[in-house]
């Protein structure tokens, strides 16, 4: 069965620490991982896309890996910000031709304390 | 660019009644897809739309319904309305709906059912 598991559930860090959220998937045929950010009571934000060839992206202070021989994938965040605080969403998409295809985790709570 | 905007942000039904959920994407974008978001399953697909065409659905009884209009905008339609459909409804649009393309979130439409 599909699945995308993400760890830890939730996490509290001080502002300017660095911090890394997991994703492990079972997902076959593999096609693209995505890490989305979704503030409270808002959509998911798009952060970055990699596909199969891809084994780093960053987008700012936020930058992603992929292994996708151990099927994972981990977001590092830089230097955290109080508007680091959300749920981190990793979403993997087999060859299903569309966006219909897309695996969600359940997501990270990130918390950021001054 | 306006982005994807989702009416109404919050709606209170009771159980057996019907409700429709507006979602109009960023200009251009033609492929609009839905997903509902709750706090137990986390996000999961319901269907996408591209061209006025269903073309693809998720696993969710026949109660859950949309359509796509010439003008891209969607619509999803609950009807018979259960305790269990209270959700953050998502609608995400792109332009196509390619395996790689970036989705575009809206800010939801939180149902509650009472």
């Amino acid at each position: 069965k599909n699945q995308v598991e993400q760890s830890p559930q939730s996490l509290i860090i001080l502002e300017g620490k660095n911090c890394t959220l997991q994703c492990n998937y079972t997902v076959s045929p593999f096609s693209n991982l995505r890490w989305y950010k979704q503030d409270t009571g808002r959509g998911p934000v798009s952060l970055t896309i990699m596909t199969f060839s891809e084994n780093t992206k960053s987008n700012g202070r936020y930058t992603a890996t992929l292994d996708a021989d151990t099927k994972q994938s981990s977001l590092h965040i830089t230097a955290s910000q109080l508007s680091d605080s959300a749920s981190y969403i990793c979403v993997v998409s087999d060859y299903g031709g569309s966006q219909g295809n897309l695996i969600f985790g359940k997501g990270t709570k990130l918390s950021v304390k001054p | 660019k306006a982005g994807v905007t989702q009416t109404p942000r919050y709606l209170i039904k009771t159980r057996g009644q019907q409700v429709t959920l507006s979602c109009s994407p960023i200009s251009g974008h033609r492929s609009v897809s839905w997903y509902q978001q709750t706090p137990g399953q986390g996000l999961q697909f319901l269907f996408e739309y591209f061209s006025e065409t269903q073309r693809n659905k998720g696993n969710f009884p026949g109660r859950f319904s949309g359509r796509q209009f010439s003008n891209s905008r969607s619509e999803m339609n609950v009807s018979t309305l259960e305790l269990g459909d209270s959700a953050l409804y998502l609608c995400a649009s792109s332009l196509t709906g390619g395996e790689a393309e970036k989705l575009f979130f809206g800010s939801g439409t939180q149902l509650s059912v009472l």
